[in-house]
């Protein structure tokens, strides 16, 4: 089983419609939980942190389930610009190590 | 916000030739810089930790011999792909840890190096 396993899509939105996808981690002791973005061919960019009690960001939100060790990422009002491949990302055995998902492609049509 | 920046950022070479590629955080000191790569359709793999003055930490099927790394500075990392092969052909990014962070996820990430092994 992989470490970080994410639905490698690719997810095809209409624009303005909510779209979500989930992240599962193997390692019950993980604390840091992110999501990225990578833009085709760029660097990842850091998304958003996912905090216990869940949390928002304008159109993103974020949630964790420590009890079934997935994070997940909700997309609202969903812009073109939004098409990406989203990373997910957990420590791991030391705080600034980290384990990267394979990434989840979004495209966004009009 | 932080800046990393990478050279080159595109690089063909033939094989059997060294490649170096420079990671540098331009407004801040990264005491700790990660190096990673990326095959097509696939997650970054970490490659090896660089603290500056020391060592750097290979992970498991890493080569050392192979990639070498330089932390000479509190601004600098270097890697350098020795003897390189058309297998080694990918994505290198580097990433730099704003020093007094304590949190995981504060990595900045430079451009990537894009190495094409003819």
């Amino acid at each position: 089983r992989k470490e970080v396993e994410q639905d490698p899509g690719p997810f095809n939105v209409p624009e303005g419609a909510t779209v979500a996808f989930n992240c599962t981690y193997s390692n019950s002791a993980s604390q840091s939980f992110f999501w990225y973005r990578q833009d085709c061919r760029k660097e990842p960019k850091l998304l958003m942190s996912v905090y216990s009690s869940g949390n928002e960001d304008g159109r993103f939100t974020a949630q964790l389930n420590r009890a079934s060790q997935y994070i997940s990422l909700l997309i609202r009002d969903s812009k073109l610009s939004d098409s990406a491949t989203y990373l997910c990302v957990v420590n791991g055995d030391s705080n600034y190590q980290l384990i990267w998902g394979a990434g989840t492609k979004l495209i966004i049509k009009p | 916000g932080a800046v990393v920046s990478q050279h080159p950022s595109w690089v063909i070479c033939k094989s059997g030739t060294s490649v170096k590629i420079e990671c540098r955080s331009l407004d801040f000191q990264a005491t700790t810089m990660f190096w990673y790569r990326q095959f097509p359709k696939q997650s970054l793999m970490l490659m090896a930790t660089s603290n500056e003055g020391s060592k750097a930490t290979y992970e498991q099927g890493v080569e050392k011999d192979k990639f070498l790394i330089n932390h000479a500075s509190l601004t600098l990392s270097t890697l350098t792909v020795t003897s390189a092969h058309p297998e080694d052909s990918s994505f290198y990014i580097c990433s730099a840890r704003v020093r007094t962070s304590g949190l995981a996820g504060e990595q900045f990430f430079g451009p990537g190096t894009r190495l094409t092994v003819l």
